[in-house]
């Protein structure tokens, strides 16, 4: 079974749309995680929630929206893309907040914005 | 705020050499240390750790030691395989009060590619 999935695995979508990435864990975790890997591989958090609730917030333009319907699932929402906005975007999980705790990624959704 | 600093790369080995992947570090808090790799089309993961200063954490025959006199978290293998081709990265998490509580912030990442 796949502990932390992502869909779709890859997006390719024009500049102006509006996309989603959903993400889903069924590892029983509190925590989940967006991060963005660009295209020379670095990485860096954007978001984070405990219990559903929005715990951190990086300088992110406010057209990136995550949402959280309940503690299994992180969804990112990004209008009005941007070319800037290619990259892979990885959900991660942890039992709870704090760095005792194991990170779980996803497999990553590459997203292209032509 | 807080950083990571791997070893530029590419690295590029053959079969059975030895690794060494240069990280260090700046925190404002006490933080943890992790070693994270990432396989061709997959997600990272984690591959070691360590909590507290001297810690070594190891697997499958990969070792780093925490060393805060150093700020430094080097990733060592004895003998690499071609299967350990991947991009490593190194990363912090601080306890709480510190600026990267709560998240990883990560190394550049340091792609390894071992030749038969």
């Amino acid at each position: 079974d796949t502990a932390v999935s992502q869909t779709p695995k890859y997006l390719v979508t024009q500049m102006g749309n509006d996309k989603s990435i959903k993400c889903e864990q069924n590892l029983g975790h509190d925590t989940m995680y967006w991060y963005k890997q660009d295209s020379k591989k670095f990485l860096k958090i954007m978001f984070s929630y405990n219990n559903k609730e929005l715990i951190i917030n990086e300088t992110v333009p406010n057209r990136f929206s995550p949402k959280s319907p309940d503690k299994a699932h992180l969804n990112l929402h990004i209008n009005s893309l941007e070319l800037g906005d290619s990259a892979v975007y990885f959900c991660a999980s942890s039992q709870e907040v704090g760095s005792s705790y194991e990170q779980y990624f996803g497999p990553g959704t590459r997203l292209t914005v032509t | 705020g807080d950083s990571v600093t791997q070893m530029e790369g590419p690295v590029t080995l053959s079969e059975e050499a030895f690794l060494t992947i240069n990280c260090t570090y700046t925190a404002t808090g006490y933080p943890s240390l992790f070693w994270y790799v990432q396989y061709p089309g997959e997600g990272l993961q984690l591959l070691l750790k360590a909590t507290k200063a001297d810690d070594k954490g190891s697997n499958k025959g990969f070792e780093a030691t925490y060393r805060k006199e150093t700020t430094s978290f080097h990733l060592e293998k004895g003998s690499v395989q071609v299967s350990d081709s991947a991009v490593y990265f190194c990363a912090l998490s601080d306890h709480p009060g510190g600026t990267s509580y709560g998240k990883l912030t990560f190394g550049q990442g340091t792609i390894l590619t071992v030749h038969p």
